[in-house]
């Protein structure tokens, strides 16, 4: 079974509009973090955001919030105000305490196209 | 600039060949990740060192090969290069933890 999945190929959003990104994760584990990386054509891959399984709260980093729902065992990435640079792919990934690993799971991605 | 550094950023080889990539983590980051980012099975996770140690393993194949030396700095070594190989091989540092991982540019391999 896929442990990150995000449903979502393609998005695209008008410039100044919010726009959400799905995803969903499976894990048996009660401690684990979240993530969400954002890759432009240049290749790169920027992290945005983190959620750790027993945050309270929701993540926030300046126009990027997560909404971390834990019964349904989603973590959608919300950006505001969308902009041209926005324009990339966008990453969700897991991290679970195998062990003592700490490597990242990643979904498939998401292609974020911001039209002006 | 996530403060990981990866050289180089291109590399072109031919079949059965052999290359090293090079990855210079974070200052005082102690965990050194790689990964495999290709069209047909997407950004997989191939091997992870510790303060010098092998952590744990992936999807690495037997004719590749980490290690992380004493300075932190790490090196994977990919032999007998077929053209399934070619992909973008990513370097992440992390100082250890449920920590978020800091990814450097990639190296974009081309095996012709």
């Amino acid at each position: 079974a896929q442990k990150i999945t995000q449903t979502q190929p393609g998005m695209f959003v008008q410039e100044k509009e919010a726009v959400t990104l799905d995803c969903t994760y499976d894990t048996s584990d009660q401690s684990y973090g979240l993530f969400w990386y954002k890759q432009p054509s240049s290749g790169e891959m920027i992290f945005l955001i983190y959620q750790g399984s027993y945050d309270e709260q929701n993540a926030t980093e300046g126009r990027y919030s997560l909404n971390f729902q834990k019964a349904r065992k989603s973590a959608n990435l919300v950006i505001s105000a969308s902009q041209l640079g926005d324009s990339a792919m966008y990453f969700c990934a897991m991290r679970e305490p195998s062990g003592s690993a700490r490597q990242l799971t990643f979904g498939s991605g998401t292609q974020l196209t911001v039209l002006p | 600039d996530s403060g990981v550094t990866q050289t180089p950023k291109h590399l072109i080889t031919a079949t059965g060949q052999r290359v090293t990539l090079r990855c210079s983590p974070r200052s005082g980051d102690l965990s050194v990740y790689w990964y495999q980012q290709s069209l047909d099975q997407g950004l997989q996770f191939l091997i992870q060192y510790y303060n010098g140690e092998e952590r744990a393993k992936g999807n690495i194949l037997e004719r590749f090969s980490a290690q992380q030396f004493p300075d932190l700095h790490s090196e994977l070594n990919l032999s007998s290069l077929e053209l399934g190989d070619s992909a973008l091989y990513f370097c992440a540092s992390s100082p250890g933890g449920n920590t978020e991982a800091f990814f450097g540019q990639g190296t974009r391999l081309t095996v012709v």
